[in-house]
């Protein structure tokens, strides 16, 4: 889906596809990147981070890969269960000015 | 403690009141953040603390908001004269370092009236 003004970027997966979640990223310097999920109501969990001296990390169920030369962030989960149904927001750091930018988020809603 | 806690979970304020959030950090975190999240969209950076010095305060609205992080003391942010705008999710997080994770609280729900 596209963004338009507050609406965030919705992905629908059935249960047990992979789903895939795209992000890009604002600044060449940044050298540390991290994924979050946020339930309703809650606040952001950390799920999986990757630095820029990488282009790939596995996790539980989750796989990051980095693309420097487009400045391009993704996140794969494999066989989505309903419980990853959240708002997925991936973040960008440059450890030389030590703050954290949000992107805008991406609604997941995993079909039983 | 081995979350980030933040109260109150909710709070509701006139236009024009003074509202005041607090924040404990994970035990031996040193650094402590702000964020603004308004309508389930991208957080807005306020501040950050190392210890009891502001660390970042590029993303504070200067005249109205206010934080502080005092030793022994939970961290606050204070808004005074809140404005209908200031409506939000403010989220605390703590991290080791600037370049490590950061721990989210479960946020306290401002709405101003």
């Amino acid at each position: 889906g596209e963004s338009v003004g507050l609406h965030l970027p919705t992905l629908s997966v059935q249960e047990g596809d992979n789903s895939i979640i795209n992000c890009a990223y604002s600044n060449s310097a940044s050298d540390y990147f991290i994924w979050y999920k946020q339930e309703s109501g809650k606040g952001p969990q950390f799920i999986i981070d990757i630095r820029s001296n990488m282009d790939k990390r596995q996790g539980q169920r989750v796989t990051v890969l980095l693309n420097k030369t487009v400045k391009h962030l993704s996140l794969q989960i494999a066989a989505t269960q309903p419980g990853d149904s959240a708002v997925y927001f991936c973040a960008e750091i440059r450890t030389s000015y030590d703050k954290v930018i949000f992107g805008p988020g991406t609604s997941l809603s995993v079909i039983p | 403690g081995e979350e980030v806690a933040q109260t109150p979970k909710h709070l509701v304020r006139g236009e024009g009141q003074k509202a005041k959030l607090y924040c404990a950090p994970i035990k031996g975190h040193s650094y402590v953040f702000w964020y603004q999240q308004v309508l389930k969209n991208e957080f807005k950076f306020l501040i950050s603390f190392q210890n009891e010095n502001v660390f970042d305060e590029t993303g504070m609205p200067k005249e109205r908001f206010s934080a502080k992080c005092l030793p022994n003391s939970p961290c606050s942010l204070e808004i005074q004269a809140t404005k209908l705008e200031d409506s939000a999710v403010y989220f605390c997080a703590s991290s080791q370092s600037p370049d490590h994770e950061q721990y989210f609280g479960p946020g306290t729900r401002l709405t101003v009236t």
